[in-house]
């Protein structure tokens, strides 16, 4: 299996701050990286497809980037409905497909 | 819009077998997707189950492979999970979700509101 390690676990940030968090594959996955959304109760919501491909829809806030086997995610400015669990997920090995433990972000 | 929307029992019996349905609705099953169940248990991170092509074609988590059948019902644009021998630690909130692969997107665009299962007698 491919392991995806995110980091940090949980993140306090306050409105406006620049955030990124990160995931590291434990092998190359090129650019098959994704990154999802989830609030409390929810399901996920696609952000970023391919590493660094805004999910339409998505403001633009929210950046991607990596390839290989480091990648991050970036708000650029935290907005009140940010505040939720970030995971990223690889879709390079079907078998499994696996996903990052999730990056708790609270505002502080 | 495509919709999807999980249905099943809330409460299984230990050994017992676990069985969800999800409708997709506003576009065909048919398309060129992938359709997979992911689950989350209380609390925890995320875990993908396996997936479908409206061929018949699955893939599975080989952590899961030996309970788990996810089929295809193309006449009603739906397909359904089940994961046999079930234990307390299959209780979890069960998504299903459509992949879609085109060029380098790879990803689960469209989920389903998630249905909570519970294992106990």
């Amino acid at each position: 299996d491919i392991q995806m390690t995110q980091s940090p676990s949980s993140l306090s940030a306050s409105v406006g701050d620049r955030v990124t968090i990160t995931c590291r594959a434990s092998q190359s996955i090129s650019s098959y990286l994704n990154w999802y959304q989830q609030k409390p109760g929810k399901a996920p919501k696609l952000l970023i497809y391919a590493a660094s491909s805004l999910q339409s829809g998505v403001p633009s806030r929210f950046s991607g980037s990596g390839s290989g086997t480091d990648f991050t995610l970036t708000i650029s400015s935290l907005q009140p409905e940010d505040f939720a669990t970030y995971y990223c997920q690889q879709s390079y090995s079907t078998l499994p497909i696996t996903f990052g433990q999730g990056t708790r972000l609270e505002i502080k | 819009q495509v919709q999807l929307q999980e249905s099943g029992p809330g409460l299984v019996k230990p050994s017992g077998t676990l069985s969800l349905t999800c409708a997709v609705s506003g576009g065909s099953i048919s398309s060129s997707n992938w359709w997979s169940w992911i689950r989350q248990p209380p609390g925890k991170g995320l875990e993908w189950i396996g997936e479908i092509y409206h061929s018949g074609s699955t893939n599975y988590n080989p952590s899961l492979k030996s309970r788990v059948t996810i089929s295809v019902d193309k006449s009603k644009n739906q397909f359904s999970l089940k994961l046999s021998s079930v234990t307390a630690a299959d209780t979890a909130v069960y998504y299903c979700a459509r992949k879609v692969v085109s060029g380098w997107e790879n990803a689960f665009d469209i989920w389903g509101q998630g249905t909570m299962v519970t294992v106990s007698s």
